[in-house]
């Protein structure tokens, strides 16, 4: 699976978005874009994934380049609740062992009043 | 169950004490994967189940480390002889498996400190 490179850490304004980066310049053709996040004393929680187009749900919105070789993660509102450490996670359509998680150290978001 | 448990929340344990962590996978899912995290550190692979069947324990870091999953729902990982080293939390994750790409649910983990 590809490396990813996040930024250590952030600060957000509650109401504000956060726009979390990513680096996956050595991301495959076949590989996606996950992100997960880990909020203090919990296990990590799915948020979004896509492979090469934008995409959106409840959570959040993703945004991968054309090239792929970046993307950000977008928390349009964001709130205290929302403070977490967040992991870009590259993997490929792999099933069974290989479906397994690579977690870097992440961006700790620290939302505040 | 509506997600991912694991038993105990916490474990102190006397260094050379043997340990049993539980996880209970959401019911159905077909795979199972055991992650050791580190103070300050994302969590990191130790050990796959599809079902029954432990496929890969390439992530266990000594023989000391032990996990099953006898009838393909629960899982038990058991650290034997403990280690100061040892201390971290050990995180389960259950998936359905296949090829759909559904996303990995964590339980909240079991934070073992060896004393």
């Amino acid at each position: 699976d590809a490396k990813t490179t996040q930024p250590t850490s952030m600060d957000c304004a509650e109401g504000r978005a956060a726009n979390l980066p990513c680096n996956h310049s050595t991301i495959s053709g076949n590989e996606y874009v996950y992100w997960y996040r880990q909020i203090h004393s919990q296990g990590p929680q799915y948020i979004i994934h896509g492979l090469k187009n934008n995409e959106t749900n409840e959570m959040a919105s993703l945004i991968i380049t054309e090239d792929r070789k970046s993307s950000t993660l977008i928390l349009p509102h964001a709130t205290l609740r929302d403070t977490a450490v967040y992991y870009c996670i590259v993997r490929g359509p792999y099933t069974g062992t290989a479906s397994k998680l690579t977690f870097g150290t992440g961006t700790r978001l620290q939302v505040t009043l | 169950g509506a997600g991912v448990s694991q038993s105990p929340r916490y474990k102190v344990a006397k260094r050379g004490q043997d340990v049993a962590l539980r996880c209970d996978p959401i019911s159905g899912h077909v795979s199972l994967f055991w992650y050791q995290q580190a103070l300050g550190q994302g969590p990191e692979f130790l050990t796959y189940f599809q079902n029954e069947a432990q496929l890969d324990k390439s992530g266990l870091p000594s023989d000391r480390f032990f996990a099953e999953r006898p009838e393909g729902s629960v899982s038990t990982l058991k650290i034997q002889r403990t280690q100061q080293e040892d201390s971290a939390v050990y995180l389960c994750a259950s998936s359905l498996g296949g090829l759909d790409l559904t996303e990995a649910f964590f339980g909240q983990g079991t934070r073992l400190t060896v004393v």
